[in-house]
């Protein structure tokens, strides 16, 4: 059965720390991995991961795949308070056009 | 404005008594599809569509009717609600999946809670 599993559940840090998420899957015939915000509303696209060892960066953020052992990392520095937030987590494959998330991580900053 | 529009936003409802939430994007997208998010489980599929009139199953899709008659809306019908679906719904919308895979953009959300 295809999952997405991510840790930490939760993190707590301070302004200022930088921090990695961690996303790892099994998944049949991958396609692709993709990474969201999700405030108190909707998910908002981050990422979309689809080879291995090329990261993707947007300012503060970045993200890099694993596909030989399965996972994905998100990495934030110098984190502020309005990276607070939970990040998902979501992974395609080529069998099927259905995207399996994660639970997601929730990530609290504080000034 | 490029969007997804889901409505009502919040509904509150008994037991059996059938719903519709409308799911509109002005975006040309082909793909559609809704979810389901508790606590603890995260998001999970419940049904989606590659296009006009054709619809599949997701993860979820026990106690739920969607149908696709436009491209632009995807409506969840939920025909005998029970509380086991109270939960926040997303619907979202992209492109057909290319290449390397697609990326969805989300509506609002509409919480339900049925008593």
């Amino acid at each position: 059965e295809d999952k997405v599993v991510q840790s930490p559940l939760s993190l707590v840090v301070h302004e200022g720390d930088t921090v990695t998420l961690n996303c790892s899957y099994e998944v049949t015939n991958f396609r692709s991995l993709l990474w969201y915000k999700q405030e108190k509303k909707a998910p908002t696209f981050l990422f979309m991961l689809t080879s291995s060892g090329i990261e993707k960066k947007s300012g503060r953020l970045s993200s890099i795949l694993d596909k030989k052992e399965l996972f994905s990392i998100l990495n934030i520095t110098a984190t502020q308070t309005g990276d607070s937030a939970v990040y998902l987590c979501a992974v395609s494959s080529y069998n099927t056009d259905k995207l399996i998330f994660g639970t997601g991580t929730r990530l609290q900053v504080f000034p | 404005e490029a969007q997804v529009t889901q409505n009502p936003r919040y509904l509150i409802t008994v037991t059996g008594k059938k719903l519709t939430v409308t799911c509109s994007q002005n975006m040309n997208h082909e793909y559609m599809s809704w979810y389901r998010q508790d606590p603890g489980l995260g998001l999970r599929q419940i049904y989606y569509s590659m296009n006009v009139e054709v619809t599949d199953k997701g993860d979820v899709p026990e106690g739920y009717k969607v149908s696709r008659k436009e491209k632009r809306n995807f409506p969840l019908i939920l025909e005998s609600p029970s509380p086991n679906q109270t939960s926040l719904y997303f619907c979202a919308s992209s492109f057909r999946p290319r290449q390397g895979g697609y990326e969805q953009y989300f509506g609002p959300g509409t919480r339900l809670t049925v008593t």
